[in-house]
């Protein structure tokens, strides 16, 4: 079966503007996290979404929110992009949740702010 | 925030065992123990989890300390495309408060 995919693989931003990524998760699978990796700060947690509701969150600020819809597909958002925020961006889906399932990765979305 | 602790990188030859450590003194009684592992430019892949008891799987084995302030990942007989970093994350099956934390990860070198 298909895996978790997100879209866009690659984007650029100029730092102050806005991004919006997407993940579409596999299919029958109702929980749906993201999570930021960098160099730096390594991989990071942050949030998870189930049945459309936020349940569990990071430590991020308020500029990062994501939402899930009813077919499960989710969606992650930037405001006001910092030079920081540059990082790859993985969504990741499972059954129903996060403790004792298995979680399956996307490939991630590459996003670079200038 | 239960933490996890791994040595930065280890080594190991083809058709060796592998024994990656991982400590969590701070886990607590809800914690899962997972591990997942990471190619480059890939997302990371899960490998095995456990709550308390050792869990086999065609992967790996996952080896559980009585008190569970320590877990071990055993590679029964580590491949070159067992490169990789690997992860211990403990994941709290009761908070919502983010308990779900990386570290840095091993990176394991497998030799021809």
């Amino acid at each position: 079966k298909a895996g978790v995919t997100q879209t866009p693989r690659y984007l650029i931003k100029t730092r102050g503007q806005q991004v919006t990524l997407s993940c579409s998760p596999i299919s029958g699978h109702r929980s749906v996290s993201w999570y930021q990796q960098t160099p730096g700060q390594g991989l990071q947690f942050l949030f998870e979404y189930f049945s459309e509701t936020q349940r569990n969150k990071g430590n991020f600020p308020g500029r990062f929110s994501g939402r899930q819809f009813s077919n499960s597909r989710s969606e992650m958002n930037v405001s006001t992009l910092e030079l920081g925020d540059s990082a790859l961006y993985l969504c990741a889906s499972s059954l129903e949740g996060l403790a004792g399932n298995t979680i399956y990765f996307g490939e991630g979305s590459w996003l670079t702010v200038v | 925030d239960a933490k996890t602790t791994q040595p930065n990188s280890m080594e190991s030859n083809e058709e060796e065992p592998v024994h990656l450590p991982c400590n969590h003194s701070t886990i607590s009684g809800t914690d899962y123990i997972h591990w997942y592992r990471q190619l480059p430019s890939q997302g990371p892949e899960y490998v095995i989890h456990g709550l308390t008891s050792n869990v086999n799987n065609r992967m790996a084995s996952l080896a559980i300390a009585e008190d569970r302030k320590s877990s071990t990942l055993i590679l029964h007989r580590a491949t070159l495309r067992d490169a990789a970093v690997y992860y211990c994350i403990l994941i709290d099956r009761g908070s919502t408060l983010g308990r779900l934390y990386f570290g840095r990860g091993t990176q394991l070198t497998v030799w021809p």
